[in-house]
């Protein structure tokens, strides 16, 4: 069954510190894989898209890792700031097409 | 060029009767997508429709629930006689493209309430 699992569910970190969240897939055959964040009542807006082949990718103060062996992700979000909370969502596409499996997301809340 | 629009924002339908969500993609893309989001829990896969096509509806509930893109107007998803379990927010997304590699981008959602 192809799943995606995320860790931790939630997560406070004081403002201006790191954080690295993680997600583990078990999603066969596996085409990329994609980090979102997601306001409270809004939709998920895409911060990275990762290919089999890439181990790194950054956008800002966002670095996402890809470890295609282990079936390993994770999110690193640095000098956090109270905009970054939020809902991160774990997504992996399976597939030809655009059909996107999610994780249930870790939410996390930076305080100041 | 405005993003995905979805209408309305929120919806309120007593048990029994219809719930019409609409979603105008982006300009340029064909490809729409339907995901529902119950409480607590994470996205899901509903419908993927290109215009006056479904394409995979292995998501969507069998009774009760349909979808359509025709070929003038926004998407609806449409679902009849709705019970209380229809409780959720339900997202559109749209791609220009259907591969793989091509992002889809969401809408605000639509909040539908079954009271």
């Amino acid at each position: 069954k192809n799943q995606v699992e995320q860790s931790p569910q939630s997560l406070i970190i004081l403002e201006g510190k790191n954080c690295t969240l993680q997600c583990n897939y078990t999603v066969s055959p596996f085409s990329n894989l994609r980090w979102y964040k997601q306001d409270t009542g809004r939709g998920p807006v895409s911060l990275t898209i990762m290919t089999f082949s890439e181990n790194t990718k950054s956008n800002g103060r966002y670095t996402a890792t890809l470890d295609a062996d282990t079936k390993q992700s994770s999110l690193h979000i640095t000098a956090s700031q109270l905009s970054d909370s939020a809902s991160y969502i774990c997504v992996v596409i399976s597939g030809g097409y655009n059909k996107l499996i999610f994780g249930a997301g870790t939410r996390l809340a930076v305080h100041p | 060029n405005a993003g995905v629009m979805q209408n309305p924002r929120h919806l309120v339908r007593r048990r029994g009767q219809e719930a019409r969500l609409r979603c105008s993609p982006m300009k340029g893309h064909s490809h729409v997508y339907w995901y529902r989001q119950l409480p607590e829990e994470g996205l899901k896969f509903m419908v993927y429709l290109q215009k006056e096509n479904i394409i995979d509806e292995s998501g969507m509930p069998k009774e009760r629930f349909s979808a359509e893109f025709p070929k003038e107007g926004p998407s609806i998803l449409r679902i009849q006689q709705v019970v209380r379990g229809d409780s959720a927010a339900y997202f559109c997304a749209s791609s220009p493209l259907g591969d793989k590699n091509t992002e889809a981008f969401f809408g605000q959602g639509t909040r539908l309430t079954v009271v």
